[in-house]
């Protein structure tokens, strides 16, 4: 039952712009995270998100919810080479942690 | 340095072999998972743990075993009923919201 999808799947951009991903989920929620891949590694925290929140901003990045649509936005903003990774949404369901499917975003210098 | 650790960072595995991956954390952390990543693939929730000596089986958890017999420790056992064991394995601890990941073991059926 994964909960999250992420669309794109894939997104590459030129440095400099913005990238914008999206998470839809199942189920009501406590709180939306967004995580990031570096390639063949683990997972990193970036942001939490709580369902009674609309919006919030950490440096360069900004996310959505609309619990009413059931879905969140990552915005990362003048974006460089090094953010080229893939970026997941996770939700919490009941006990755990679900994972989506991950946006793997290029960023070309 | 507090941390959450996976080793080891490769494996390979013969058919019909079991084979036990590590995961510890120093982080005094409650919950453990174990998930599975395929390539270009999300993360599927394969055993789970909330506290030592209680796990809960997630989403795929078939050919799997795991044990918590201590608050740092969260082995996994890949074993020969698991058909397709070949995947990128991920550890992961909490103590109530924010997960930390360890590096991931890369296994390979040969």
């Amino acid at each position: 039952s994964q909960q999250g999808e992420e669309d794109p799947q894939a997104l590459s951009i030129q440095e400099g712009e913005n990238a914008t991903m999206n998470c839809s989920y199942k189920t009501s929620i406590n709180n939306l995270q967004w995580y990031r891949q570096n390639s063949g590694r683990g997972l990193v925290h970036l942001i939490l998100i709580r369902s009674n929140e609309r919006e919030k901003h950490s440096g360069r990045l900004r996310v959505t919810l609309d619990t009413s649509k059931k879905s969140s936005s990552l915005l990362i903003t003048a974006s460089r080479a090094a953010d080229t990774a893939s970026y997941f949404c996770a939700t919490d369901d009941t006990d755990k942690l679900i994972f989506g499917t991950g946006t793997r975003l290029q960023v070309f210098p | 340095d507090g941390g959450i650790t996976q080793s080891p960072k490769y494996l390979f595995r013969k058919e019909g072999q079991n084979v036990t991956l590590s995961c510890e954390q120093n982080l005094n952390h409650d919950a453990m998972y174990w998930y599975r990543q395929d390539p270009g693939q999300g993360l599927r929730l394969i055993y789970y743990s909330q506290i030592v000596n209680d796990f809960q089986k997630g989403d795929i958890a078939e050919g799997y075993s795991v044990s918590r017999e201590k608050k740092e420790s969260f082995p996994l056992t890949v074993t020969s009923a698991q058909k397709n064991p070949t995947a990128f394995y991920l550890c992961a601890s909490s103590m109530r919201l924010e997960a930390f990941f360890g590096q991931g073991t890369r296994l390979t059926v040969v």
